[in-house]
């Protein structure tokens, strides 16, 4: 079945530090690919998305590309602001699709001044 | 109102009752999701609506959980028989369709069973 794999927090970064959080996935067939993010206190939301390969999704500074050949969909962003600080989680929803999200584990940033 | 709803926000209940949670979507959004967020297991699916379509309940972890949606808008996830593995923070979401891009997510129903 269709799953996702994203790197274990937490991650501690100093403000303005380059930031990756890995993300795989299994899948069969072409599926789309989310980042969604929870701030302290909030409900989940979508940061970007992709919904083919070499697609690169972007919002508020990050970027992810699907990748299509290694599976995978790293989220990145050049300066981490404290402002960063969340829950994020990688998805993807199959190409079949009954439109449900397969959720990776969630890697919490903390982001120090 | 402008975002998904759900209701109560936080349930404590003892092991053995049932519980009922609420959902209002999105107006208008014809798809409805049931994820559940726990320590152990992440955010997992439970259960999919769109439309008169048949539910996908794909997600259901015991035959303890149902879930219903009544005139195509609000939502009822029920537990019965609750034990203390199911304490979770229960969340809902919609979205316009289902191959719409963003599904938009409730403040979630926290769940603990003593």
């Amino acid at each position: 079945g269709n799953s996702v794999t994203q790197m274990e927090g937490p991650v501690t970064l100093s403000e303005e530090a380059f930031l990756t959080i890995n993300c795989t996935y299994t899948a069969t067939g072409y599926p789309s690919l989310f980042w969604y993010v929870q701030y302290p206190g909030e409900g989940l939301q979508l940061l970007l998305k992709a919904t083919k390969a070499d697609d690169k999704g972007s919002n508020k500074g990050f970027e992810a590309t699907y990748r299509k050949e290694t599976t995978s969909f790293h989220l990145e962003k050049g300066s981490v602001q404290v402002s960063d600080s969340a829950v994020y989680f990688c998805a993807l929803r199959g190409s079949s699709n009954t439109g449900k999200l397969i959720f990776g584990q969630g890697t919490t940033l903390q982001v120090k001044p | 109102g402008a975002g998904v709803s759900q209701s109560p926000s936080n349930k404590v209940t003892e092991k053995g009752k049932d519980v009922e949670l609420r959902c209002d979507p999105i107006s208008g959004h014809t798809a409805l999701y049931w994820y559940r967020q726990s320590l152990g297991q992440g955010l997992e699916f439970l259960i999919y609506f769109q439309g008169n379509s048949a539910p996908d309940k794909s997600g259901l972890p015991s035959d303890r959980f149902s879930a219903e949606r009544t005139g195509g808008s609000v939502s009822t996830l029920t537990i019965q028989r609750t034990q203390q593995e199911d304490s979770a923070v229960y969340l809902c979401a919609s979205s316009l369709r289902p191959d719409s891009d963003e599904q938009f997510f409730g403040p979630g129903t926290r769940l603990t069973v003593l």
